[in-house]
């Protein structure tokens, strides 16, 4: 079976522009949650998605949004970049509530 | 205090000798532990997860759980120079899909 997966896998942006990535969780996988890591920290929660609703958001600004479709795969919305926001952006499929995650290959976003 | 607690290292040991990875944690309403790996520039891979007091083996790991002392730990045996990766703690409370994760502990395997 296919692991999540995540598109595009590298994106180049200036501050102030808007980005949205995609992700398909692994087949059977309900829940989609994204994640963001700079280097040298491990991930932070940005958002959580179970059958197409919002069960969870990190501590990120409102620049941040996400949905989720009914065949479950996501997008993640972010918009007037800023620097700050250069990082690698996961996102992790589950079965359900304690379920281990399982992530995909990220996108690395880069703000120039 | 951080929620989620690792030494950053890094943690040389050698070929064949066990690596020991320790993580500590302030929330007491955590149930769900997991260790991931993480190779530089790659994603986070799932490779333990306990979520009883206790041993848990799995291969050359053993992950280990005392909630009463808020501890949960990593250990792998017969270290390889392929285990030299960063090592991710992440917990998750109950009825929350949210994982909370420590800084890490980069590993290296010397040959």
């Amino acid at each position: 079976d296919a692991g999540v997966t995540q598109s595009p896998t590298h994106l180049i942006k200036t501050r102030g522009q808007h980005v949205t990535l995609r992700c398909s969780p692994i087949s059977g996988h309900k829940s989609v949650s994204w994640y963001q890591q700079v280097l040298g920290q491990g991930p932070q929660f940005i958002f959580q998605y179970y059958e197409k609703e919002e069960r969870g958001r990190g501590n990120f600004p409102d620049r941040f949004s996400a949905r989720q479709f009914p065949n479950y795969s996501s997008e993640l919305n972010v918009n007037a970049l800023l620097l700050g926001d250069s990082a690698l952006y996961l996102c992790a499929s589950s079965r359900g509530d304690n379920q281990p995650q399982h992530f995909g290959d990220g996108t690395r976003l880069s703000i120039l | 205090q951080k929620e989620v607690e690792q030494n950053s290292g890094p943690l040389s040991v050698p070929e064949g000798a066990i690596a020991s990875l320790n993580c500590t944690y302030s929330d007491r309403g955590s149930q769900s532990f997991f260790w991931y790996r993480q190779y530089s520039g790659k994603s986070p891979e799932l490779i333990m997860s306990i979520y009883s007091n206790g041993d848990k083996e799995d291969g050359r790991f053993t992950a280990q759980l005392n909630k009463a002392s808020q501890y949960v730990s990593l250990l792998i045996r017969d270290s390889q120079p392929s285990d030299s990766a960063t090592y991710l703690c992440a917990l998750q409370r109950a009825g929350s899909y949210q994982l909370t994760f420590g800084k890490g502990t980069k590993l290296s395997v010397i040959p």
